[in-house]
């Protein structure tokens, strides 16, 4: 599977775009993007995935770079309660079909 | 989104007795479910892939002698950590794959803390 690089750590002002960025170099034509979050011990929880198109829903958007190597998850307006680890995540379209987990970034949104 | 419960949300037990934790998915059927351990400050780690009907896959290192995992049904998976003992104590969580609504995207559920004494 592919592996993922994200930051560690990130901050953002409460009410502006969160962007949070993964390197995805290795990437392959038949594996998705996904994204989660895990707030403070709970399980993580889905936020958007993509193959090449960028999508939106209402939890956030994602912008996939042309070739594929690189995505940008954004959260328009953060709030406190979007403070989190943010994992990025490939996996394949068939197949096992099982997350591998890397250390994610850290998102902490400031009052 | 889909919803994936766990039952207990948190446990403590004696070293050497047995755990079941259990997870559904509530409203979607599950073919497949995966469960993951969460040691403080580390990120998720895969344990096992749980097939309805089938036995579980378990991944490298994992002892499946140790943890033993039913699928018994399309919506419910469950673990038993048998013979606890103190490194046993941990955050399991399971995810439930839906591919019954084309996204075949995973759910989580919302954790079980497992504290062995």
């Amino acid at each position: 599977d592919a592996k993922t690089t994200q930051p560690t750590s990130m901050d953002c002002a409460e009410g502006r775009a969160a962007n949070l960025p993964c390197n995805h170099s290795t990437i392959s034509g038949n594996e998705y993007v996904y994204w989660y979050r895990q707030i403070h011990s709970q399980g993580p929880q889905y936020i958007i995935h993509g193959l090449k198109n960028n999508e939106t829903n209402e939890m956030a958007s994602l912008i996939i770079t042309e070739d594929r190597k690189s995505s940008t998850l954004i959260l328009p307006h953060a709030t406190l309660r979007d403070t989190a680890v943010y994992y990025c995540i490939v996996r394949p379209i068939q197949g096992a079909q099982k997350l591998v987990f890397g250390q994610g970034t850290r998102l902490t949104i400031n009052p | 989104g889909a919803v994936v419960s766990q039952h207990p949300s948190w446990v403590i037990c004696k070293s050497g007795t047995s755990v079941k934790i259990e997870c559904r998915s509530l409203d979607f059927q599950a073919t497949t479910m995966f469960w993951y351990r969460q040691f403080p400050k580390q990120s998720l780690m895969l344990m096992a892939t749980s097939n309805e009907g089938s036995k579980a896959t378990y991944e490298q290192g994992v002892e499946k002698d140790k943890f033993l995992i039913n699928h018994a049904s399309l919506t419910l998976s469950t673990l038993t950590v048998t013979s606890a003992h103190p490194e046993d104590s941990s955050f399991y969580i399971c995810s439930a794959r839906d591919s019954g609504r084309g996204t075949d995207t995973q759910y989580f559920g919302p954790g079980t803390r497992l504290t062995v004494l």
